[in-house]
């Protein structure tokens, strides 16, 4: 089954710590993204990559890192940096770079600070 | 950058009424609009999207309405079922830097 998953769902951080958020897509697309999921807040991204070795900052990238080593793999850190870092993480991904068609999420990971 | 404001945050309606969302977008350069649906710890999924090109799309009971002059789209939604109970956000966008979404409409099918 082709898809785009996260890993994982459910993570805990103490504080001062750096977690790294999984995202695997078999989908075969070039584009990939991260978002945070605040109540009320709506989707606001983080980071995107547009091919292998290459991405941008978002609209909130502060406290926040990510590698594309490979087309499949866009793993985002939360380092301590990252003030409040408890939210719900959604990657996402599309067949091309300008976000024009449709984006594929996976299931999230909630990241709660303890 | 794009704004995009999304109306109501909430709405209950009667099962087998319509529901109708409503949302502004401020760039207009965007040219890509979908609607996406949330279920509680899930991830969103699409439903339907429209492109400026066109001024509305049907899929069954979902239908999506685009006002480029006045710069805002609507989602409708017919013969409301329980199944129908979810989050949904709209997005504008279509440039490299990905979409910028609505805060969200919680949509609540009363039976």
């Amino acid at each position: 089954d082709g898809g785009i998953t996260q890993s994982p769902k459910y993570l805990f951080r103490k504080e001062g710590q750096n977690v790294t958020l999984s995202c695997e897509q078999n989908l075969n697309h070039d584009a990939m993204y991260w978002y945070r999921q605040d109540p009320g807040q709506g989707l606001r991204l983080i980071y995107y990559s547009q091919i292998v070795n290459d991405f941008q900052k978002g609209d909130i990238a502060e406290g926040y890192s990510v590698s594309r080593e490979k087309k499949e793999s866009f793993p985002l850190t939360v380092t301590s940096a990252q003030k409040n870092p408890t939210a719900f993480y959604l990657c996402a991904s599309s067949t091309h770079p300008a976000m024009n068609t449709e984006a594929f999420f996976g299931q999230g990971t909630r990241l709660t600070v303890v | 950058g794009e704004n995009v404001e999304q109306h109501p945050s909430t709405l209950s309606v009667q099962e087998g009424d319509s529901a109708v969302i409503k949302c502004t977008y401020s760039d207009s350069a965007s040219n890509y609009f979908p609607w996406y649906k949330q279920e509680l710890g899930k991830g969103p999924q699409l439903i339907i999207d429209i492109r400026s090109n066109v001024g509305e799309k049907k899929d069954q009971r979902i239908a999506v309405t685009l006002n480029k002059t006045a710069k805002h789209f609507s989602l409708h939604i017919t013969e409301t079922q329980p199944e129908d109970s979810a989050v949904y956000f709209c997005a504008s966008g279509g440039g490299a830097d990905g979409l910028t979404f609505g805060k969200g409409t919680h949509l609540i099918i009363q039976p």
